[in-house]
């Protein structure tokens, strides 16, 4: 059972550039969610899927897509990707509205 | 706007002695409030968590306090040990919107 995976674990892009984050869960669960982490910020909620076939807004979707076309995976697309996106970047599932379990992250440097 | 404020931003303990990390929060809709802890380079893991109905809740070494009134609440850490030395944070949730804090760098001294 290996829980939440996130690929890739690091990844350094050139601004305007364009890319896919995968996350994908073998709990079963229902809810996928994507976060950024930011030094001094804690965690911010950038999109959630409650379903195969639905995603979300969160707190800060800007910037980002997502797309959740088989419950286990949840994508986060970065159109053209900017400097004030470079961050760590986790996914989530939950199986409830409560427990949220994480993966290890993406480390995205945006030069 | 940070709907969570979490203090202090670091703490340093002594082996067995007692952190303590607060949290406030502002939106009454919360419902649920977890603790994660964090080490480096990996993803949050869930500590313990508490609903609004109940004022404490210990797991082991680890207590939440919870003061609704005052909407704030609060993590215990007894017999501090140096594996506990991480990054924590709180959050406050409702449904499909969780707010974290901007956590707490925690060292135990040995």
């Amino acid at each position: 059972n290996a829980g939440v995976t996130q690929t890739p674990k690091f990844r350094v892009l050139k601004t305007g550039q364009s890319m896919t984050l995968l996350c994908a869960q073998d709990m079963n669960h229902e809810y996928m969610y994507w976060y950024r982490q930011d030094p001094g910020m804690g965690l911010r909620l950038i999109h959630y899927s409650v379903g195969e076939g639905t995603t979300a807004k969160g707190e800060v979707p800007d910037g980002y897509n997502v797309s959740r076309l088989k419950k286990q995976n949840f994508l986060l697309g970065l159109e053209s990707a900017a400097p004030s996106q470079t961050s760590v970047y986790f996914c989530a599932s939950s199986a409830a509205t409560d427990t949220q379990y994480f993966g290890p992250g993406t480390r995205l440097t945006v030069l | 706007q940070q709907q969570v404020k979490q203090s202090p931003q670091s703490l340093i303990v002594q082996k067995g002695g007692i952190s303590i990390i607060n949290c406030a929060y502002e939106n009454t809709a919360f419902d649920y409030f977890p603790w994660y802890q964090q080490f480096p380079g990996k993803g949050p893991a869930l500590l313990i968590a508490i609903r609004p109905d109940v004022s404490e809740k210990k797991e082991g070494r680890f207590t939440i306090s919870f003061n609704k009134s005052a909407k704030q609440f609060s993590l215990h850490i007894m017999d501090s040990q140096p594996g506990d030395s991480a990054t924590y944070f709180c959050a406050a949730s409702k449904p499909h919107d969780m707010r974290f804090g901007a956590g707490t760098r925690l060292t135990v001294k040995p």
